[in-house]
């Protein structure tokens, strides 16, 4: 298995721009998990979706960010317009319900630099 | 909520040394603990997990050790090598939830 699968890697945007994350999770995953990673707050939960739909996106700062999953093998974190406060680590995860782990694959991250 | 803290931001052993990290957590009804690591530029990655009806899990060169009676967590690593030099993340399920909550992470520097 290739593992939580990000894109882009890293990305730099100018500030009111808008900003696409990509997150493949592992086949078979019915979780999904967006984090965000900062030095002062560390891994902090922003939305997770369960079988694709969101069950609790109260870890997401503003309206300006959304995120969505259309089907089992893809999801979109957007944040739109982008500031420079955004700029952090997101990471994308999946679990898998009824696995011997409860814990989360995860992705190797979007380096986000709003500046 | 849950809330997880830990003991030592910075940890600097000398290779071959053993390594204690520790974490703390609130929740007496959290069930289920795990320890990650992460390597620079990398995701965090899964370590060993522990369900709160242990006390101790063994793995390859790792130990974690649960004592609920306090609420603390620890991660053992035997003869420390420089390839463990990471942050380490303890991550908490409270009862009863899906997620888990992490702490701030420890780093741990292996010299050697």
């Amino acid at each position: 298995d290739a593992g939580v699968i990000q894109s882009p890697r890293h990305e730099v945007t100018e500030m009111g721009q808008e900003v696409t994350l990509r997150c493949k999770p592992i086949s078979g995953h019915d979780y999904l998990f967006w984090y965000r990673q900062t030095m002062m707050r560390g891994l902090e939960l922003l939305i997770y979706f369960n079988n694709n739909v969101p069950i609790d996106d109260s870890g997401m700062p503003e309206d300006r960010f959304s995120a969505k999953m259309p089907n089992a093998s893809f999801s979109t974190l957007k944040i739109q317009p982008s500031e420079p406060r955004d700029s952090a680590v997101y990471f994308c995860a999946s679990s898998k319900t009824g696995a011997s782990s409860y814990g989360y694959t995860f992705g190797s991250g979007t380096r986000l630099t709003v500046v | 909520g849950e809330s997880v803290g830990l003991h030592l931001p910075t940890l600097s052993v000398q290779e071959g040394d053993n390594s204690i990290i520790n974490c703390a957590y609130s929740n007496s009804a959290s069930d289920y603990f795990i320890w990650y690591k992460q390597e620079s530029g990398k995701g965090p990655q899964f370590i060993i997990d522990i369900r709160s009806n242990m006390d101790k899990r063994q793995g390859q060169r790792v130990t974690v050790l649960l004592n609920k009676t306090v609420k603390h967590l620890s991660l053992q690593i035997a003869a420390t090598q420089p390839g463990d030099s990471a942050v380490y993340f303890c991550a908490v399920r409270p009862s009863g939830y899906s997620t888990l909550t992490f702490g701030k992470g420890t780093m741990l520097l292996v010299s050697p």
